[in-house]
């Protein structure tokens, strides 16, 4: 495999459950991110993480609770989520957190009823 | 403080038409600009890119120019096709030693054939 993989694609939940997002990247990068899509909102940074250290928390909700167990996978643990939490999750990977571009994965479509 | 602000979508061509879409920064020191495109269903990847003023970036048939007197990168393509129909970002990332990338708001654009 290449590129930035994440699973699953889609997920529906209810405000109760416990679900995890994960994310793999075969690029040999060592930064990685997870950002949220909402409609008609700027991508928002969620976490970066950096030689296996997060270096970033925007002031995410801790319902919210990344992990990133080496440079090659990412976690975002997911808990007692709220309705306006459903969005497409992405996951990014760039070289490191000083250069490069980011790559991006297909992305984790999250509803939450 | 730091931001991207992009025309808001969505803009309708015809197939062979010309493309411009405007993007502006405000920005500290010296940014790097990117063009990222997602298409329907996937994640964000990088179209074109830009590192310092007077830089053109180009790829696929799309092209941006990195104007700092007028703080802008907008896109252009002479002659779009329907494959071309997707939501584009203009993002920064600041100077250097940073991960910081802020994104706008994303423009749809929808090719007719």
């Amino acid at each position: 495999e290449t590129g930035v993989t994440q699973t699953p694609r889609h997920l529906v939940m209810g405000m109760t459950n416990k679900k995890s997002l994960k994310c793999e990247q075969h690029l040999g990068h060592n930064a990685m991110y997870w950002y949220k899509q909402s409609a008609k909102k700027p991508l928002e940074l969620m976490f970066v993480y950096s030689l296996e250290e997060r270096v970033e928390n925007n002031s995410v909700p801790s319902r919210f609770s990344p992990e990133c167990p080496n440079s090659s996978h990412l976690f975002l643990h997911l808990h007692t989520l709220q309705p306006e939490d459903s969005a497409l999750y992405l996951c990014a990977s760039s070289q490191d957190r000083a250069v490069g571009e980011l790559f991006f994965g297909e992305g984790s479509r999250l509803t939450v009823l | 403080g730091n931001s991207v602000t992009q025309m808001e979508g969505p803009v309708t061509l015809s197939e062979e038409a010309f493309l411009t879409i405007n993007c502006t920064y405000t920005a500290t020191g010296y940014p790097s600009l990117f063009w990222y495109v997602q298409y329907p269903g996937e994640g964000l990847q990088l179209l074109l890119k830009a590192t310092k003023a007077d830089d053109k970036g180009s790829n696929k048939g799309f092209e941006a120019t990195y104007r700092k007197e007028t703080t802008s990168f907008h896109l252009e393509k002479g002659s779009v096709q329907v494959s071309d129909s997707a939501v584009y970002f203009c993002a920064l990332r600041l100077t250097s030693g940073t991960y910081k990338y802020i994104f706008g708001t994303g423009t749809r654009l929808k090719v007719l054939a």
